[in-house]
């Protein structure tokens, strides 16, 4: 039972575009929620989060949106830079805290020249 | 102000041996989480530990897997009688209190069984 979905396994972007990375979630019971990057063989870093009292967290070039009503989360990264390639992972919480998160599978993200 | 560190990363053992992974947590980190990324999928909880507690392993497989953090030294997550199916990256993450944010994780243990 896959409670958080990453329905895209991969997305290709030009540099200077935005990338839109898309999370849906079943549990209605989740109400905290983070994305993290992955680069390989490394451990997966800490992006943005946001609350299910907000709809949208901002920093710097990393938006996050959130639809509660769709049970739809997106990721938006403007302009998208090479750096930004990696595999971006949804997450959620539903303790009130991020004590213990369900991962999606992850959007593979490459940014090309 | 190293980050949270484990070792082995790479870890081979066979069929019916045991697996013991250590994380040392973010200096001033009292809180330990584990998680296990299967390939092609994304990381699955498994352990929430605070310094000799054990607060949520409702992950934990039923059989062969344990975790610790004790007073003084790393976490450990042992895994007895290895199986093909083990064979993951296994991450651990530390947190100063129970996570409001993102916590941060280590560079993983890569477990392969031959």
């Amino acid at each position: 039972d896959q409670q958080v979905k990453q329905n895209s396994p991969s997305l290709s972007v030009q540099e200077g575009r935005i990338s839109i990375l898309n999370c849906d979630y079943t549990n209605s019971m989740f109400d905290y929620f983070l994305w993290y990057k992955k680069y390989p063989a490394e451990g997966p870093t800490f992006l943005i989060s946001i609350s299910s009292i907000k709809d949208k967290n901002e920093d710097g070039r990393f938006t996050v949106f959130l639809n509660k009503s769709a049970k739809h989360l997106s990721l938006h990264i403007v302009p998208s830079q090479p750096g930004d390639s990696a595999v971006y992972f949804c997450a959620a919480s539903g303790s009130g805290t991020a004590s213990k998160l369900t991962f999606g599978t992850g959007t593979r993200l490459q940014v090309t020249l | 102000n190293a980050g949270v560190m484990q070792n082995p990363r790479h870890l081979v053992r066979r069929r019916g041996q045991e697996a013991r992974l250590r994380c040392s947590p973010m200096k001033g980190h009292s809180h330990v989480y584990w998680y296990r990324q299967l390939p092609e999928e994304g990381l699955k909880f498994m352990v929430y530990l605070q310094k000799e507690n054990i607060i949520d392993e409702s992950g934990m497989p039923k059989e062969r897997f344990s975790a610790e953090f004790p007073k003084e030294g790393p976490s450990i997550l042992r895994i007895q009688q290895v199986v093909r199916g083990d064979s993951a990256a296994y991450f651990c993450a530390s947190s100063p209190k129970q996570a409001q944010f993102g916590y941060t994780f280590g560079s993983g243990t890569r477990l392969t069984v031959v």
